[in-house]
């Protein structure tokens, strides 16, 4: 069965860099573009970035944009978000999801996430 | 960008009510839209692709209709279960962009 474990989560302070990692199992990994979305605590979801399935093309929301990046190995079967220059706004509980070659694109399956919080 | 608004921002009904709930694009998405569930500590779930295409496995009395602008999110008859936030999405470009989320409660 597919699934997607995210890591790399913690408590970091402002400025500093994290990375972030999803393995997924359960599916031919190299065959799906993969999304970050990010929720903060109480709010709502943000998109955050995707990689195409052969990691050549990159797309970012405007607010992390030059600050995460997202790459992909598909070796060993992981998505990864290095976040950099983080913000208190940065805070939240990161998610990795597939995108369907299947259901027109959408996310058809979601991990559990990872929290990140900054602090000062 | 393409800003996505729901509505209500919450509503409180009770079993077996149909509800419905509501989203609007700031510009023409066509038919590029999802609805997904989530409930308090998950993550999301995929219940509608294509403005109106159910995922396998979701209980027929969700159901998507809309183009365009304007689209909306039906649960037939309201069941227990179905208590949580629901958001719309947009994906016919980048960036992606999500609804605000509606949460539905159960009187």
């Amino acid at each position: 069965q597919v699934q997607l474990v995210e890591s790399g989560g913690g408590v970091v302070q402002t400025g500093r860099s994290l990375r972030l990692a999803c393995a997924a199992s359960g599916f031919t990994f190299s065959s799906y573009p993969m999304h970050w979305v990010r929720q903060a605590p109480g709010e709502g979801l943000e998109w955050v970035a995707v990689i195409s399935y052969d990691g050549s093309d990159e797309y970012y929301a405007d607010s992390v944009k030059g600050r995460f990046t997202i790459s992909r190995d598909d070796s060993k079967n992981t998505v990864y978000l290095q976040v950099n220059s983080l913000r208190a706004e940065d805070t939240a509980v990161y998610y990795c999801a597939r995108e369907s070659i299947v259901s027109s694109s959408c996310l058809d399956y979601w991990g559990q996430g990872t929290l990140v919080t900054v602090s000062s | 960008d393409i800003q996505m608004t729901q509505s209500p921002s919450t509503l409180s009904a009770s079993v077996g009510d149909r509800v419905t709930i509501t989203c609007r694009a700031s510009q023409s998405i066509t038919t590029w839209l999802a609805w997904y569930q989530q409930k308090p500590g998950k993550a999301p779930k995929l219940l509608i692709n294509k403005a109106s295409r159910l995922e396998s496995g979701v209980p027929s009395r969700f159901s998507g209709s809309g183009s365009g602008t304007e689209f909306t999110l039906t649960i037939s008859s309201l069941q227990p279960d179905d208590s949580a936030t629901y958001y719309c999405q947009k994906y016919n470009r980048y960036p992606w962009t999500f609804g605000q989320g509606t949460k539905v409660e159960i009187k």
